[in-house]
């Protein structure tokens, strides 16, 4: 079973659109992470919760709202897609404060285009 | 501010032989922690490894290895007989926080691509 696991794994869409990722995991941690990784590579935070409550919310524009139902999901939603928003946006979960909490697991990433 | 630099943008090994991942970082916090992702190109980010700042030993993986040199900063990934697998990007992350304040946000370097040769 996968432990870290996003749907969809691809996606492509036209510009204004609004759509969504889901993520959840059943590792039982109490935090979860969504990341981007750009046309470069690069990764960078863009939310987290833990127990289902915001601890992380980096400058990324409105247009992207994160919601946690349950501290096993993270779905990220995405209104008014711009084509730079054109990325790999990968999913991470820990918990925090345990010695095991050491180890951050990522989902396999969601790829979205925008066209 | 905390950073993490990856100055390696690719990197060749021959199978069998070890190589070394460079990484430095900077950080004003006493607690922090290191870590290694592999990302191949399917896309995935695996973990590999992971050394906190306190311990006291290098942290070692099967085939990996974290050579951790605090006062220069650095941390290292060692790979010990590269296999044709091992051809990805491999990250170097730090997780940024101390205390109450470690939300474990990590932040990410540059990434090397290493590939393998046969």
């Amino acid at each position: 079973d996968t432990a870290v696991s996003q749907t969809p794994k691809y996606l492509v869409t036209q510009m204004g659109n609004d759509k969504s990722i889901k993520c959840e995991q059943n590792l039982g941690h109490d935090t979860m992470y969504w990341y981007k990784q750009d046309s470069k590579k690069f990764l960078k935070i863009m939310f987290s919760y833990n127990n289902k409550e915001l601890i992380i919310n980096e400058t990324v524009p409105n247009r992207f709202s994160p919601k946690s139902p349950d501290k096993a999901h993270l779905n990220l939603h995405i209104n008014s897609l711009e084509l730079g928003d054109s990325a790999v946006y990968f999913c991470a979960s820990r918990s925090l404060g345990t010695a095991s909490g050491n180890t951050i697991y990522f989902g396999e990433g969601s790829w979205l285009t925008v066209v | 501010a905390q950073k993490i630099t990856q100055t390696q943008p690719g990197m060749f090994v021959q199978e069998k032989e070890a190589v070394t991942l460079d990484c430095t970082y900077d950080t004003s916090d006493p607690s922090y922690g290191l870590f290694w992702y592999k990302q191949p190109s399917s896309g995935e980010m695996i973990f590999l490894i992971y050394q906190g700042s306190y311990d006291q030993q290098n942290a070692t993986e099967g085939r990996y290895s974290l050579n951790f040199q605090k006062a220069r900063k650095s941390a290292n990934l060692v790979i010990s007989a590269s296999q044709l697998g091992d051809s990805a990007m491999y990250f170097c992350a730090m997780r940024e926080g101390y205390g109450s304040s470690n939300t474990g946000k990590l932040i990410f370097g540059q990434g090397t691509t290493l590939q393998v040769k046969p």
